[in-house]
């Protein structure tokens, strides 16, 4: 168990809808990233916060964004959704900005399937 | 950004050093490079990093060399268990924006025999 929680596990949606997936990061944690990991993209960066900043940006598409909470939580909004955004997102947190040594401590992840 | 890439894939067997290589030639000047281990339908798990020269844990090596355009995985004595995909991953340095990308390595998927 590495200390990041993500809800929910598993999410269904038809195309068109939005979602929202949740990162809890390990307790001192102030910096949260965001990844997404599919079988044709591997695994994406996608955006990092570091204590309620963005910090970084990757490949994240307009309909996506985040915001990270004064309590640190995290949460990622993707809309207009397609059936390309299927995918594993991940959730990692570590305790300062990237850059230096930084180990990032990944949630279990969530698995979004869009019909 | 130049991709970060690594071998598909990997056979050994029990007891055997495998050596799991990536190449990273636009890593940027203060950024780490570090090794992830990823078993199916979870999240990746921290296994070394490192900057320069040589790293050693309990469980890795990590060699870099002077260029840092490459870094390899050591993984000393396989088992069974060490059947995953592993991940190289690096920051890059956007220079409008003074921002990092970080940029995960293509996976190396290592299969562990008897």
């Amino acid at each position: 168990d590495s200390g990041v929680t993500q809800t929910p596990k598993h999410l269904i949606t038809a195309t068109g809808q939005r979602v929202t997936l949740r990162c809890s990061p390990r307790s001192g944690d102030l910096s949260v990233y965001w990844y997404q990991q599919s079988l044709d993209q591997g695994l994406q960066f996608l955006i990092q916060y570091y204590n309620g900043e963005e910090r970084a940006k990757g490949n994240i598409l307009e309909r996506f964004s985040a915001q990270q909470f004064p309590d640190l939580h995290s949460e990622l909004n993707l809309s207009s959704l397609e059936l390309g955004d299927s995918a594993l997102y991940f959730c990692a947190s570590s305790v300062g900005p990237s850059g230096g040594p930084n180990e990032q401590f990944f949630g279990p992840g969530t698995r979004l399937t869009v019909l | 950004l130049a991709k970060t890439t690594q071998p598909i894939s990997m056979d050994s067997y029990e007891g055997q050093e495998v050596n799991i290589t990536c190449s990273h030639n636009n890593i940027a000047t203060n950024d780490y490079i570090t090794w992830y281990q990823q078993f199916p339908s979870q999240g990746p798990r921290f296994i070394i990093q490192g900057y320069k020269t040589k790293v050693t844990n309990e469980v890795a090596s990590l060699f870099i060399p002077a260029d840092r355009k490459s870094s390899t995985l050591s993984l000393p004595r396989v088992s069974l268990s060490d059947t995953a995909v592993y991940y190289c991953l690096v920051g890059q340095r956007l220079l409008n924006t003074g921002f990092q990308k970080l940029v995960f390595g293509t996976g190396t998927r290592l299969l562990v025999s008897p």
